[in-house]
């Protein structure tokens, strides 16, 4: 059974620029969350996608956006790039979007902005 | 507001020693659910234990062990015996059920860094 696959693993743009992350969620999940993690940080929670749409936000700006797709898979978008985006950027995947389903991440893309 | 807060920055213990990572946490909510998960230098957080603010029985797998105290807001976990493949990032987490519009989405700690020597 796979886990959660995300692509790719490591990314290296200029500021500036525009990124996309990938995600496919685990076997028999339909949700899907992202999450960004600074170095040194507890990861910080950007959205959340459910049946292909946009259900909850964090604090992050507009220049981060997402989709998903009907196979559950889905993209993070990041536009403008800026330095303080270096991050490590990790999906999630659970069996609804309820705070008792339990989160499974993916290995994350590691994502560094010059 | 909401907010997991984890005192111990790092931690280093030898092989065999026990350690307890302490987790605290706040809420308005009377439902809530916490979590613990492990970060090896991979980058992958693993999911170790979810725990429902209605059950503080403590909970035990193995060398690990969790104990979930309601009255004074926290849910330490102990590892038994560490051994050098313990060694990683440890956090908690609180995803709650009504108040911050906080429905699904988990508030991390900020870690704790545990080394085991052998």
């Amino acid at each position: 059974d796979a886990g959660v696959t995300q692509s790719p693993t490591h990314l290296i743009k200029t500021r500036g620029q525009q990124v996309t992350l990938r995600c496919s969620p685990k076997s028999g999940h339909d949700t899907v969350s992202w999450y960004q993690q600074a170095l040194g940080q507890g990861p910080q929670f950007i959205f959340q996608y459910y049946e292909e749409e946009e259900r909850q936000r964090g604090n992050f700006p507009d220049r981060f956006s997402g989709h998903q797709f009907p196979n559950y898979s889905s993209e993070l978008n990041v536009n403008a790039l800026l330095l303080g985006d270096s991050a490590l950027y990790l999906c999630a995947s659970s069996l609804a979007p309820a705070p008792k389903e339990t989160q499974y991440f993916g290995p994350g893309t590691r994502l560094l902005v010059l | 507001a909401q907010k997991v807060t984890q005192a111990q920055t790092e931690i280093s213990v030898v092989e065999k020693e026990d350690v307890t990572l302490d987790c605290v946490y706040e809420t308005r909510d009377t439902t809530y659910y916490l979590f613990w998960y492990k970060q090896p230098p991979s980058g992958e957080l693993v999911f170790l234990i979810r725990r429902n603010s209605f059950d503080e029985q403590n909970e035990i797998s193995g060398r690990y062990s969790w104990n979930f105290q309601k009255s004074t807001s926290s849910f330490n976990f102990t590892i038994t015996a560490s051994q050098v493949v313990d060694s990683a990032v440890y956090f908690c987490a609180l995803s709650e059920a009504k108040y911050g519009g906080s429905q699904g989405n988990l508030i991390f700690g900020k870690g704790t860094k545990l080394s085991v020597k052998p």
